[in-house]
């Protein structure tokens, strides 16, 4: 199985900063046949599921604020916030979707400074 | 718009069975693979089965495997999973999630509010 490490684990920034999660998958997660990379990342308020960021690890979710991107290959991956907003306090998932089981990292817990 | 809604979850003993639903509506059901996603309470995301748009091919979590099923009824745009010999660790709110992969892969696009599962005697 892959495993996906997330760091940190918690988070506080001040509101208009920028915000910075990291993911790490054990193994690769490019997909040789089109070249990308099989890693999204979600956004998670309390009581609510799960809301799709970014996909192929870099491509934002129609929709979603342009203050959100995604980067990284292989096995190193990080969401960026580049100005934090009051309505980002969540907790913030990536997810493998390489292989099966499709893994998820243990989640970023945001919080404002 | 597309929905999902689960169905199904309660309190239930260790070592019973229960059986949660996923009716979906606002696109072509029988197009899209499904999947089942828990939640323990406080705790991250867990990845439980998948199934595929046809029923034909199922994927199973280790800790799963052998005891739950995934199924689905396309003439009736519902997801099922079949859960038997149920712990304490499966306590969980289940969420049923569309996978996109047409000409993007998106995974995981849509999802439903979940069903609280809670094995408890």
């Amino acid at each position: 199985d892959i495993v996906m490490t997330q760091s940190p684990d918690s988070l506080a920034v001040s509101l208009g900063e920028r915000a910075t999660i990291n993911c790490k998958s054990s193994q690769s997660v490019l997909y040789s046949s089109n070249n990308e990379n099989h890693l999204v990342w979600y956004q998670q308020k309390p009581g609510q599921p799960p809301k799709l960021l970014i996909y192929w690890a870099s491509t934002r979710e129609s929709g979603v604020p342009d203050r959100f991107s995604g980067s990284g290959s292989g096995t190193d991956f990080t969401l960026t916030i580049s100005s934090l907003q009051a309505e980002d306090v969540a907790v913030y998932y990536c997810q493998q979707y390489y292989s099966t089981p499709y893994t998820f990292g243990q989640g970023t817990k945001l919080e404002i400074k | 718009q597309v929905q999902l809604v689960e169905s199904g979850g309660g309190v239930v003993q260790p070592g019973r069975s229960l059986r949660l639903s996923c009716a979906a509506s606002g696109f072509s059901f029988s197009s899209f693979a499904i999947h089942w996603v828990r939640q323990a309470p406080g705790k991250g995301l867990e990845w439980v089965a998948a199934i595929s748009y046809d029923g034909s091919s199922k994927y199973y979590a280790d800790s799963v495997k052998g005891r739950f099923t995934i199924s689905r009824d396309n003439s009736k745009n519902t997801l099922y999973l079949q859960m038997n010999s149920l712990r304490g660790e499966d306590t969980a709110v289940y969420h049923c999630a569309r996978e996109y992969c047409g000409g993007d892969c998106k995974n995981l696009d849509y999802w439903g509010q979940g069903t609280l599962v809670t094995v408890s005697s």
